[in-house]
């Protein structure tokens, strides 16, 4: 079975702030996809990045990181300067399996 | 380049009704995924089909069933409505690489249908 945790229901930071938000993950497959996709106010998904299991390295573009670590199953997404726009519900997802998602709210 | 557009944006029906949305993929895209989102939860699999047939489906009863018409673009029905099948529809879609046995291409998103079902 497939599993996808987002232990962190809600994150508020105030603009400027870093921030990383949790994925941990459960799979037998050996070797696998994980994503990420953003879902601001206005409801549709925005994707984000997609990570294979071959590829450990971590992914920087722009103020967005993903550090990718398959010996503690977990695929996290810093933000890095947070600003107002980034306010949205993120979702990690493993193949069709998404998480509940964290609701990250960034204040001026 | 026109993205996955969905209609209609917004349904309301009642309990015990028949419900049809419509999905059409992002050009060059094959393949068409379904998922019901609850509120404030994640996108649940509903089903996904490829070459007009359901290639894969998720935990849902048979009340929900789908087409995908030759050119790409899908519908999903929902027949005798509860009102708990209030959520929002998702319709994904994605190219399906054969080189790519996992069938995990990334999938793009339409803006989703509001059911409200009273």
């Amino acid at each position: 079975a497939q599993k996808v945790t987002q232990a962190q229901t809600e994150i508020s930071v105030v603009e400027k702030e870093d921030v990383t938000l949790d994925c941990v993950y459960e799979t037998r497959d050996t070797t696998y996809y994980l994503f990420w996709y953003k879902q601001p106010p206005s409801g549709e998904l925005v994707f984000l990045i997609r990570r294979n299991s071959f590829d450990e390295q971590n992914e920087i573009s722009g103020r967005y990181s993903w550090n990718f670590q398959k010996s503690t199953s977990s695929f996290n997404f810093t933000i890095t300067a947070s600003q107002v726009v980034d306010s949205a519900v993120y979702f990690c997802a493993l193949k069709m399996r998404f998480g509940a998602g964290t609701r990250l709210t960034v204040k001026p | 380049d026109a993205g996955v557009t969905q209609s209609p944006t917004h349904l309301i029906k009642t309990r015990g009704q028949q419900v049809t949305l419509r999905c059409s993929p992002k050009s060059g895209h094959d393949t068409v995924s379904w998922y019901q989102q609850a509120l404030g939860q994640g996108p649940q699999f509903i089903f996904q089909y490829y070459e007009e047939e359901e290639r894969q489906r998720g935990n849902f009863p048979d009340r929900f069933s789908g087409h995908q018409f030759p050119n790409y673009s899908s519908e999903l029905n929902v027949n005798a409505l509860l009102l708990g099948d209030s959520a929002l529809y998702l319709c994904a879609s994605s190219l399906f690489t054969r080189r790519d046995l996992l069938s995990t291409d990334t999938q793009y998103f339409g803006p989703g249908t509001r059911l409200t079902v009273l």
